[in-house]
């Protein structure tokens, strides 16, 4: 099965810095890598796929690179709504895998 | 609008069996494949498994934590598809969710709440 290495578990930052979550797969996943935002007490919602497109709906300021094994999700300029946690999921055969997550806390 | 509403969980004993259902409407059911996920308290989303779609024969792949235990099934005339989790375990204990497609999980549902407990 494919693991995936998410870090850091968490991060403290404020509003209007920028910030770097990565993600390491334990094979080659190409650009099979999503990754989501969950707030507390919600459903977790796409943020990209395809290690770098983003879903319909998503914030510039969102954006998603790497290929093979090593991949990251960088917020721009953080807004008070981007505080949470983050998964990113390989979506590259079955069985289908997260990572341990990442929760954002404002500094 | 995709709607997805999870229902059934809730309460029971360690060895206990329960079912879920999550009642879809604003997409044609029969196109998708459908998975479930689940979230224990505080820690990271797990994925269970998934039902094909028509075109490849509603069959399912499951996790190795559960398979033999849950079963994914789907009603095509309502589109509703469901979890029969039986034998189930304090670990079990999570909040289920149904999600479209096979992945990357685009639509969600609001999550059911299951409590495996004496």
């Amino acid at each position: 099965d494919i693991q995936m290495t998410q870090s850091p578990a968490s991060l403290s930052a404020s509003v209007g810095e920028t910030v770097t979550i990565t993600c390491r797969a334990s094979e080659n996943i190409y650009s099979y890598l999503a990754w989501y935002q969950q707030k507390q007490g919600k459903s977790p919602q796409l943020l990209v796929y395809n290690a770098k497109t983003l879903a319909e709906g998503v914030p510039s300021r969102f954006s998603g690179s790497g290929s093979g094994t090593q991949f990251s999700l960088k917020i721009n300029s953080l807004q008070p709504e981007d505080f949470g946690s983050y998964y990113c999921q390989h979506h590259y055969g079955t069985p289908l895998t997260f990572g341990a997550g990442t929760k954002l806390e404002l500094k | 609008e995709v709607k997805l509403v999870e229902s059934g969980g809730g309460l029971v004993q360690p060895g206990g069996s329960l079912r879920l259902s999550c009642a879809t409407s604003g997409f044609t059911f029969t196109d998708y494949y459908m998975s479930w996920v689940r979230q224990p308290p505080g820690k990271a989303l797990e994925w269970l498994g998934f039902i094909r779609n028509k075109a490849n024969g509603y069959t399912t792949e499951y996790s190795a934590s559960v398979k033999g235990r849950f079963t994914i099934s789907r009603d095509n005339s309502q589109s509703i598809l469901y979890l029969q989790m039986n034998t189930l375990r304090a670990e079990d204990s999570a909040t289920y969710y149904c999600a479209r497609d096979k992945a990357p999980f685009a639509y969600w549902g609001q999550g059911t709440l299951v409590t495996v407990s004496a």
